[in-house]
């Protein structure tokens, strides 16, 4: 059974850094695609990156691209979202997803890590 | 980018009734490759969301048989055939055919 346990999630200033770390067991890690997928407030889902398997391409979504980089560890089985100058507007809970194959299908979900950006 | 648009905002259903969520997309979701990227999530109160159908139609492991997935090109539904007390929460369409995209999301509650 595929696992994600996101953590790393809490409270930074607007022009702050922060880094969510996605745990992932169940398969194989070096061949996995996997998201970042986040949530404001009271509002719907937006995709943030991806990652493909180990050595492939890594793709950001237009708000996050030039401050937010997607990055993995191969040995620890954990992929990060490191943040950087970061706004308001990027209060939301973040959740990393698993694609099972090459095209965007999101098939198990984490259960999601909590980053709020206020001064 | 595919804009991704659902109707209705909120579904209020009375138990054991139907119910039926419309995702409309801004352009043909049919890939090059044949397939059609069309996902359904089911986002119950406090949870993260789950994943119920697949490629329009398919079911995912353990989703009951009330949910169903239908439509091609850009006009989409999920049926609940049977709304049960479980079923509330919210509902969200997702395009994986191009950079990904999900719907503004359906609040399905009883009434």
């Amino acid at each position: 059974e595929v696992q994600l346990v996101e953590s790393g999630g809490g409270l930074v200033k607007p022009g702050g850094s922060l880094r969510l770390s996605c745990a992932v067991s169940g398969l194989v890690f070096s061949d996995a695609w996997m998201n970042w997928v986040r949530q404001a407030p009271g509002k719907g889902l937006e995709w943030v990156g991806r990652m493909q398997h180990s050595g492939g391409s890594i793709d950001y979504a237009a708000p996050v691209k030039g401050r937010f980089s997607i990055l993995r560890d191969d040995s620890r089985n954990t992929m990060y979202l490191q943040m950087d100058s970061l706004k308001i507007e990027d209060t939301a809970v973040y959740y990393c997803t698993w694609d099972s194959d090459y095209y965007y299908t999101m098939d198990v979900w984490g259960q999601g890590a909590t980053v709020t950006v206020s001064s | 980018d595919v804009v991704m648009t659902q109707s209705p905002l909120s579904l209020p259903v009375t138990l054991g009734q139907p119910a039926s969520i419309s995702c409309r997309s801004s352009q043909s979701l049919v890939h090059s490759n044949g397939n059609t990227y069309l996902n359904w999530f089911q986002q119950r109160p406090g949870q993260s969301p789950r994943r119920l159908i697949y490629k329009v139609s398919n079911r995912d492991s353990g989703v009951p048989d009330r949910f169903s997935g239908s439509g091609s090109g850009t006009d989409f539904t999920l049926k609940i055939s049977r709304v049960e007390a479980e079923d509330v929460g919210v509902y969200y369409c997702m395009q994986g055919t191009a950079w990904p995209s999900f719907g503004g999301g359906t609040k399905v509650e009883i009434k």
